[in-house]
This record gives structure tokens, C-alpha cells and sequence, in this order.
């Protein structure tokens, strides 16, 4: 089976800085994203991650290391709209994705 | 573009009836969709693969007698939940890949309710 394994939930201050990691072991890889989700709504996709590094986007950056099976989504002067679960989730083979079960985050004025 | 319309939204049913529920791409042709079902702060287990003009591949534990699968066209898969029980009130999302390898557009979301 697979194993994707994030923190259930993490609580932050408006404009601070979270960051979420995510540590996985999969029977294949061929990339990694983060998504966001807010309760009740699908999935809205955030990064991708295929080679080691870090991706930035905007107020959001992502970071995988494929040798140590780890990735981080960093998220930067967080707002309250930013309050969601956040999934990581690996891509296998034959495009299917393996979700993490996401980590609430949670922003406090 | 790469828009994944769900129909319908939201559906309560009886038990023993059938739903089904409707997913498509709108803007762009889909080979592959998948059909995914999430209960209340879960997250997300890959149900099915629907291919266009194929039968659908099931993970394990997922019974393709109750959850049938139709993928007739390049922008509309079907998922069908027949003989619903209470057990299967979740919420159930499709995502269809798009041109490139790694995208995967996610639908709104249907959340069935079995009363």
C-alpha cells in the first residue's frame, strides 16, 4: 500500500508563515502536489513538484526532496481565507493519485 | 479552460434506490477520468479509473457491481451507485486528465446523502 503522511492540523497567526510537510512511500512516483480544499468543495490545486527544489508561487512555495521522500508546502503572510485542509497528494503510475489525509490549517487573527 | 463540471451537486435518496452521477469536461477531451469518494474529514480514496470506451479499472475493495462506470464520450463519465445503502452517504468527486502528463482537473463534488 501507499503511505502519505502530513500533520492533522496546525493553527497560525494572519501573516505569519506555515509550513506543512509531508513525508511519503509509494510503490511508484512520478511527481507531487499540493491541493487545497475547502470543507464542502473539491479539491483546488496549488503545486506540482517532479524534480527536487523548490517551486514558488506567489504567496505559496513547494519543496520536494525525491531521495528522502519529502516535500513541504510553505505558505507565506497567511490571510483568513487561507483557513482549509490541505492535501499532498503522489502521483503512481497510470496517472492515479494517492492523497495524504490532509492537515487542517487553521488561521487566527 | 480545463473546466470539470458535476451533476448533481447534491442528491438525497431513499435507501435501495439508485443514483447516478454525471461528470464533465468541458472545455477539453478527457481519456481518462477518476472517480474518487471522501467521507467527513477524510481525505480523498481513488475509487475507480474510467477510461473512454473501456471498462473501468477498480482499486481494491471497491465493488464494480454497486459502483458502476460508464465512460461513453472523450468529456462524460458516469458513476452510478446502485442499490445505495446509508453507508455510501459521502462525497464523491471526479477528475479528468487533461493534455499534459501530470494535470488533473478535480469536478465540484457531488454529495450524495442515503436516507
Amino acid at each position: 500500500g501507499q503511505n502519505i503522511d502530513q500533520p492533522t492540523e496546525m493553527t497560525a497567526t494572519e501573516g505569519a508563515i506555515v509550513q506543512i510537510n509531508c513525508t511519503y512511500q509509494t510503490s511508484g512516483f512520478n511527481g507531487l502536489f499540493w491541493y487545497q480544499q475547502h470543507a464542502g468543495e473539491a479539491p483546488t490545486f496549488l503545486s506540482y513538484n517532479v524534480l527536487d527544489g523548490l517551486e514558488e508561487k506567489g504567496r505559496f512555495s513547494s519543496f520536494l526532496s525525491r531521495s528522502k521522500g519529502y516535500s513541504y508546502l510553505l505558505l507565506k503572510e497567511l490571510q483568513m481565507k487561507d483557513s482549509a485542509s490541505y492535501l499532498c497528494a503522489v502521483i503512481l503510475n497510470d496517472y492515479k493519485l494517492s492523497f495524504g489525509a490532509g492537515t487542517t490549517v487553521t488561521v487566527r487573527a | 479552460g480545463a473546466v470539470v463540471s458535476q451533476h448533481p451537486s447534491r442528491v438525497i435518496c431513499k435507501s435501495g434506490t439508485s443514483v447516478k452521477i454525471e461528470c464533465r469536461s468541458l472545455d477539453f477531451q478527457a481519456t481518462t477520468m477518476f472517480w474518487y469518494r471522501q467521507f467527513p474529514k477524510k481525505s480523498l480514496m481513488l475509487m475507480a479509473t474510467s477510461n473512454e470506451g473501456s471498462k473501468a479499472t477498480y482499486e481494491q475493495g471497491v465493488e464494480k457491481d454497486k459502483f458502476l462506470i460508464n465512460h461513453a464520450s472523450l468529456t462524460l463519465s458516469t458513476l452510478t451507485v446502485t442499490s445505495a445503502h446509508p453507508e455510501d452517504s459521502s462525497f464523491y468527486i471526479c477528475s479528468a486528465r487533461g493534455e499534459k502528463d501530470y494535470e488533473q482537473y478535480f469536478g465540484p463534488g457531488t454529495r450524495l446523502t442515503v436516507t
